[in-house]
């Protein structure tokens, strides 16, 4: 079964700071996706990358995929509390679709 | 845009009762997905549907979990009998094209929150 790892699972940071959040996953796939889900609420999509090296940005996220480390890594610049929500990756493989445990972030004023 | 739909928003029941759960994926999407979201496990697929039709239900936990989707606007979860251990918030989500051949992300419903006393 393909695992998909995020850490960390919480993080607390200062409005203003930097930060990243890795996703790493088990077996080969072309297809990484971020979502973000607020509190009692749906999961809202982010991002969605297809292929090694690629790299979106929007706003103060940047996410990136490098297929041959099976490492996904979504970086918060300048964090504002606006950006407070839990983060999740998420790979599709053959039929399935894995989400990682979620990184539950705070942005502290 | 209507995004997806699901009904109910709540639900909570006894153990032992029927849970019906809809769902009403975005118009124009050819797969849908079914998932239950708990603190313990987290999100897991229970079952994926790509023109109607079921492609993938190794994620159902049980023989009293069953779903259908009759058409291209509609699919239910069904739970008989219930048991406590069901209570989750089970999303529904759809997207364009399938697991492995899309580049289109899922759309997720609000999610229905179910309680089994």
């Amino acid at each position: 079964e393909l695992k998909v790892e995020q850490n960390p699972l919480f993080l607390s940071m200062q409005e203003g700071k930097n930060y990243t959040i890795y996703c790493n996953y088990s077996t080969t796939s072309d297809r990484l996706y971020w979502y973000r889900q607020d509190p009692g609420k749906s999961l809202e999509s982010l991002f969605v990358l297809l292929s090694n090296g690629a790299v979106k940005q929007e706003g103060r996220l940047m996410a990136s995929l490098d297929t041959k480390a099976r490492l996904s890594t979504l970086h918060i610049t300048a964090a504002v509390h606006d950006l407070s929500a839990t983060y999740f990756c998420a790979v599709d493989n053959f039929n399935k679709f894995y989400f990682g445990s979620g990184t539950k972030l705070n942005v502290k004023p | 845009d209507a995004g997806v739909i699901q009904s109910p928003r709540h639900e909570v029941t006894e153990m032992g009762q029927e849970v019906t759960l809809r769902c009403k994926p975005i118009s124009g999407h050819n797969s849908l997905f079914w998932y239950r979201q708990t603190m313990m496990r987290g999100l897991e697929l229970l079952i994926y549907f790509n023109n109607n039709v079921p492609i993938d239900d190794s994620g159902m936990p049980e023989d009293r979990f069953s779903a259908k989707m009759p058409n291209a606007s509609f699919s239910t979860l069904k739970i008989q009998p219930s048991e406590p251990r069901d209570s989750a918030v089970y999303f529904c989500a759809s997207s364009l094209g399938g697991l492995g051949l899309s580049n289109q992300p899922q759309h997720f419903g609000d999610g229905t929150r179910l309680s089994i006393l």
